[in-house]
């Protein structure tokens, strides 16, 4: 199985603050990987695919990078609304796996 | 509008059996991979199992043999049979599609609300 390992597992910030989270696959993955967003009580939803490239609808302050074991999703400008869990998921074999997340707290 | 509810959770003792549903609205099962993915209560997200448009179907090794996924095309619905449940399949459930590119990834890109599975005697 790949593992997939998110730091930090927290990070507290400010609005207008620079963040970056890293993801970490325990073997090659190439691109095959997607960031999620979660707030509390709802479903996670689709950021970016492909380690960089936006998902319809989600703000440009969002971006993700990477490639082969190591990626990174970055918040440019936190905004109040940005505050939540985020996830990152590989595809590259079964079984899927997610990162263990990390909480954007204010 | 696309979305996806799903139904049948709720309290099961330890070797019983549940039936979970997922009603799509909005695109057709028929032309869609569709997945679960659950999370225990305060935990983080972990996929469950895919059936592909091809009806291939797949699953984690901590349901495999206990979990059967399948899909009715006329009622555009897809449905987890969950047997020998045990206290660690305790979570919500969420219902997603999930969307292969050409060139490989796949990602969940439409969840539904998520119906919670709790087993316990």
């Amino acid at each position: 199985d790949i593992q997939m390992t998110q730091s930090p597992s927290s990070v507290s910030a400010s609005v207008g603050d620079r963040v970056t989270i890293t993801c970490r696959a325990s073997q090659g993955i190439d691109t095959w990987l997607a960031w999620y967003q979660q707030k509390p009580g709802k479903a996670p939803n689709l950021l970016i695919y492909g380690a960089s490239t936006l998902q319809s609808g989600v703000p440009s302050r969002f971006s993700g990078g990477g490639s082969g074991t190591d990626f990174t999703l970055t918040i440019t400008s936190l905004q109040p609304e940005d505050f939540a869990i985020y996830y990152c998921q590989q595809s590259k074999s079964f079984p899927l796996t997610f990162g263990g997340g990390t909480k954007v707290e204010i | 509008e696309v979305y996806l509810v799903e139904t049948g959770g709720g309290l099961i003792q330890p070797g019983g059996s549940l039936r979970l549903s997922c009603a799509v609205s909005g695109f057709n099962v028929s032309n869609n991979h569709l997945s679960w993915v659950r999370q225990a209560p305060g935990k983080g997200l972990e996929w469950v199992s895919v059936v592909y448009i091809d009806d291939r179907t797949f699953y984690s090794d901590s349901v495999k043999g206990r979990f059967t996924l399948s899909k009715d095309t006329s009622k555009n619905i897809v449905s987890l049979q969950m047997n020998n449940l045990r206290a660690e399949d305790t979570a919500m459930y969420y219902c997603a599609r999930y969307r292969r590119a050409a060139a490989g990834w796949g990602v969940f890109d439409v969840w539904g609300q998520g119906t919670m599975v709790t087993v316990s005697a």
